[in-house]
């Protein structure tokens, strides 16, 4: 059953250190998301993607926060400059028709 | 903006004990609505999507049920592999995202 993937499982940064969070959407999907959640908190959109550019995002996902689909098959999301709140699970998303699709998500660790 | 309230928080209950979760919601337009199961530390894994008032969605022991105000995840016969948390969720027919309610955490015993 195709699923989406996400990598690392884990990361620990230091603050004001730059993270790459990567993802493997499935593969005939087109719409392609981050969200990320906080321990204890509910489920928070960040960022949508669709034919090679935002289509939508948060208050959250300000100037530190960058998306790219570098190539075919892997979408990524950028933090600049790490703070400790940025500490969360983030998860990707993929759209085909309705449902989407959640990868099992990367913990985000900021020391 | 788009509201989702759950409750409980929280639901213990016995193998077999029936019950449901309640998914309240606000929205200007409804694109769908959508339950997901979400294990501890792991990513949402996609249960239903409802689209009006009156629909009805079944997989085996889970059925959820859709008003205009609010959606019901019902729980027929639990076993304790169901425990999990249940979340609900939204889309707006304006936009590209959904928003999540806080989740029941159901906890069944055997």
């Amino acid at each position: 059953e195709p699923e989406v993937t996400q990598t690392p499982s884990h990361q620990v940064t230091q603050m004001g250190q730059e993270v790459i969070l990567r993802c493997v959407p499935i593969s005939n999907h087109l719409y392609f998301y981050w969200y990320r959640q906080i321990l204890g908190q509910k489920v928070e959109f960040l960022v949508s993607f669709y034919n090679n550019e935002i289509s939508e995002k948060s208050e959250i996902f300000d100037d530190q926060f960058s998306v790219e689909r570098p190539d075919g098959s892997n979408f990524t999301l950028k933090i600049r400059s790490t703070k400790l709140e940025d500490s969360a699970m983030y998860f990707c998303a993929s759209t085909g028709e309705v449902e989407a699709f959640f990868g099992q998500g990367t913990r985000l660790t900021v020391v | 903006e788009d509201q989702v309230t759950q409750s409980p928080e929280a639901l213990r209950l016995q193998e077999g004990e029936s019950s449901s979760l309640n998914c309240s919601y606000t929205v200007s337009g409804l694109r769908g609505l959508f339950w997901y199961r979400q294990d501890p530390g792991k990513g949402p894994e996609f249960l239903f999507t409802l689209y009006s008032a009156g629909e009805e969605k079944e997989k085996e022991r889970l059925k959820a049920t859709l008003t205009k105000k609010e959606s019901f995840l019902h729980i027929t016969a639990p076993k304790p592999e169901d425990s999990a948390t249940y979340l609900c969720a939204v889309e707006n027919t304006g936009f590209q995202k959904l928003v999540f309610g806080t989740g029941t955490r159901l906890l069944v015993s055997p």
